[in-house]
């Protein structure tokens, strides 16, 4: 059972170039996370989604940041003209479809996509 | 609104040491608990959770964490740390019945053992 996938592992963008981030999650899950992470920072919630619904994007950015998970593929994180301050580790995680609250569900991460901003 | 503390930004052991790496959390109910290790630039991969029953949480790598709910903390420990385990190490809640499964992570920590 292969793991969550994401692609790019390392993305280099120019200032005000666009930059799509993808994440397939495991088999069988249809919730996936996105988490940021800076340099020298920890982790930080981005946004939730099952697919083709937005569940939950209250650490999103307002402003040129924006994420989809269709019915098919893979989630699409997606950052439209992209400043230095974007640069940072984009981490995807996926978990189960069915939630049960009781269940403790771990959720499980990808490797992660760099990216750079120049 | 649930929140997770790391309270040293970087550990220093020697190996063959035992370690610690602290944790302490805020949640309105019962918490779910999760350590994460990150080694450098790779994902994070899951170490142990603690959901309900016995407060020793054993682990992988031989990693275990102990959960004090008086205390609300959950400390990472190893009995005997090897070179190997130098990562940042990052520490997750998520409240019980959060049925948005969303994880609170704390800053982390970066532990270095030395030969």
């Amino acid at each position: 059972n292969a793991g969550v996938m994401q692609n790019p592992r390392h993305l280099v963008r120019r200032r005000g170039q666009e930059a799509r981030l993808r994440c397939s999650p495991m088999k069988g899950h249809s919730h996936v996370y996105w988490y940021r992470q800076l340099p020298e920072e920890g982790l930080k919630f981005m946004v939730y989604l099952q697919k083709e619904n937005i569940i939950d994007e209250s650490g999103m950015p307002k402003e040129r940041f924006s994420a989809e998970f269709p019915k098919e593929g893979p989630s699409i994180l997606r950052i439209q003209q992209v400043v230095r301050g974007d640069s940072a580790a984009y981490f995807c995680a996926s978990s189960p479809g069915a939630l049960r609250v009781s269940s403790g569900n771990t959720i499980y991460f990808g490797e992660g996509s760099w990216l750079t901003v120049v | 609104a649930q929140s997770v503390a790391q309270p040293e930004d970087q550990v220093n052991v020697a190996e063959g040491n035992p370690l610690t790496v602290k944790c302490t959390y805020s949640v309105s109910g019962n918490p779910y608990l999760f350590w994460y290790v990150q080694y450098p630039n790779r994902g994070l991969q899951f170490l142990l959770k603690y959901i309900t029953g016995d407060n020793l949480v054993k682990g992988s790598y031989g990693f275990e964490a102990e959960f004090n709910k008086s205390q609300t903390s959950f400390h990472l420990k190893k009995p005997s740390a090897l070179v190997s385990d130098s990562a940042l190490y990052f520490c997750a809640v998520r409240e019980r019945g959060n049925a948005g499964n969303m994880l609170t992570f704390g800053g982390g920590t970066r532990l270095m053992v030395k030969p």
